[in-house]
């Protein structure tokens, strides 16, 4: 089955500043690589995804990167503000294998 | 809110007995699945439903059960409760079989 890696397991950062969280996979099947972010107490919630046949995407603040070659994925978060504090899980689809998540703390 | 729905909310059970989760998806979404979350873990894929069938099986234990029923909402049976098993219990939908999944609330189960 799918093993999703997610690194770093802790991050803080000063509001305004970039955070990349990434994440490696080892099924190279694998076509749809979900990001969800779970505020504290609250249901995971997707906020941007990517497929196979694509290699970035962004929306607003929020990025991803697909390196399908090496297999590893990415999230970047720019202008960060405190009520991006969460934690982030990344998800390949072969397997609904979450990454272990990453709690990234916002500091105003 | 995402459109998936858990039932109850919270559970207090005591330690030997049996409970049943009850989800339901979104309107329309074909696809059922659960997930455990224990405190400050990650998510845990139990096993997945798509239109009625079993499709996927996680770390699932033999005391748990699930089903999706022709309505397309699903039960998540689990049984001889232990303390390990409190936890958050998440449902999730989505239209396929695979792709974007829409999380329910959250039933919270505290096993004394």
């Amino acid at each position: 089955g799918e093993n999703v890696e997610q690194h770093p397991s802790t991050l803080s950062v000063q509001e305004g500043d970039s955070a990349v969280i990434k994440c490696t996979y080892s099924d190279s099947a694998s076509n749809y690589f979900p990001w969800y972010k779970q505020e504290l107490g609250k249901r995971p919630q997707l906020i941007i995804d990517i497929r196979s046949n694509v290699g970035e995407k962004k929306d607003q603040r929020i990025a991803v990167t697909l390196n399908k070659t090496a297999k590893h994925f990415s999230l970047h978060i720019t202008e960060t503000q405190p009520e991006d504090s969460a934690v982030y899980f990344c998800a390949a689809n072969n397997d609904m294998r979450f990454g272990a998540g990453t709690r990234l703390t916002v500091k105003p | 809110d995402s459109g998936v729905t858990q039932t109850p909310k919270h559970l207090i059970t005591a330690t030997g007995q049996r409970v049943t989760l009850r989800c339901s998806p979104r309107s329309g979404d074909l696809s059922v699945y659960w997930y455990q979350q224990s405190l400050d873990q990650g998510l845990q894929f139990l096993i997945q439903y798509y239109n009625g069938e079993e499709r996927a099986k996680g770390n699932i234990l033999e005391r748990f059960s699930a089903q999706q029923f022709p309505d397309l909402h699903s039960e998540l049976n689990l049984s001889s409760l232990e303390l390990g098993d409190s936890a958050l219990y998440f449902c999730a939908s989505s239209p396929w079989a695979s792709g974007e999944q829409y999380f329910g609330p959250g039933t919270r189960l505290t096993v004394t």
